[in-house]
C-alpha cells in the first residue's frame, strides 16, 4: 500500500546532541511538511517543501532543518535540542495542482529530550 | 486569516451514544473542509471532506455537512463504539491557491462500554 514512513517510531536523545528523524512516501506526492505536535495540541507546521522548493514557517526556530533529497525522502535535523523540543514530530504529503488538498500522514516520531 | 474553532474536549459518550462534534470556521471564499482523526500513539489520517457547499462528506458512520450560511462543518455519528475513541481535528483549506492547512485546537472523544 502507497503510504508515509517515518522513522525512528522512537528517538531518545540528549540535550544539546544532533537527531535527525527520516521521513520517506510511496505517493509520488509533490509537498512534504513537517509538523511538530505536542501534547493534546494541534499539529503545528514547522516547514514544507513544494517540490524542490523550502517553506520555512515564520515561528520555526533555527535549531530545526531540513532536507528533501529527493521526491520520495524527507528528514528534519534538530541542531541542539532543547528540553522543550520533545514532542511527536508528524511527516505529511499532499499532492497539490490536481484539485485535492487532503494530507496523508506518517505515524509519527516521538522524541524524547533527556 | 483563516481560523478553525473546535468545542473543546474531552467529550465523554457511552458506547451507542449519538456525537455531535461542533466545527465552525472563518475563511474568504469557498473552503474545502476536512475532519481528520488520531488515535492514540498514531499520526492523523483522513475521515471526510467536503469541498463546497451543501456537500455531506462521510465515512465509517460519521457524517458531516457543509454549511456556508453558518459557516460550520459539524461532526456527527448516530451510535458510537468504544473504537471511536480518538482526537478529531477540524481543518480547512481555503480556495485561491493556499494549500497549507488550517487545523482546529482538536476534541478528544472518549467511549466507555
Amino acid at each position: 500500500d502507497a503510504m508515509v514512513i517515518q522513522n525512528p517510531r522512537y528517538q531518545v536523545t540528549q540535550f544539546g546532541k544532533p537527531v535527525t528523524l527520516s521521513c520517506s512516501q510511496t505517493l509520488n506526492h509533490n509537498v512534504m511538511y513537517w509538523y511538530q505536535q505536542k501534547s493534546s495540541q494541534a499539529p503545528k507546521l514547522l516547514f514544507h517543501y513544494y517540490d524542490k522548493d523550502f517553506n520555512n514557517e515564520a515561528d520555526t526556530p533555527d535549531n530545526f532543518q531540513s532536507r528533501r533529497p529527493n521526491t520520495s525522502f524527507c528528514f528534519l535535523d534538530i541542531r541542539s535540542p532543547g528540553l522543550g523540543d520533545a514532542a511527536m514530530y508528524l511527516c505529511a504529503t499532499s499532492r497539490v495542482g490536481q484539485g485535492t488538498d487532503t494530507q496523508y500522514f506518517g505515524p509519527g516520531t516521538r522524541l524524547t529530550v533527556l | 486569516g483563516n481560523s478553525v474553532t473546535q468545542m473543546e474536549g474531552p467529550v465523554t459518550l457511552s458506547e451507542e451514544a449519538f456525537l455531535t462534534i461542533n466545527c465552525t470556521y472563518t475563511a474568504t471564499g469557498y473552503p474545502s473542509l476536512f475532519w481528520y482523526v488520531q488515535y492514540p500513539g498514531e499520526g492523523l489520517q483522513l475521515l471526510l471532506k467536503a469541498t463546497k457547499a451543501d456537500d455531506k462528506g462521510s465515512n465509517k458512520g460519521f457524517e458531516a455537512t457543509y454549511r456556508k450560511e453558518t459557516t460550520s462543518f459539524h461532526l456527527e455519528k448516530g451510535s458510537v463504539q468504544v473504537s471511536d475513541s480518538a482526537v478529531y481535528f477540524c481543518a480547512l483549506t481555503s480556495s485561491g491557491g493556499s494549500y497549507i492547512p488550517t487545523f482546529g485546537r482538536g476534541t478528544s472523544l472518549i467511549v466507555h462500554p
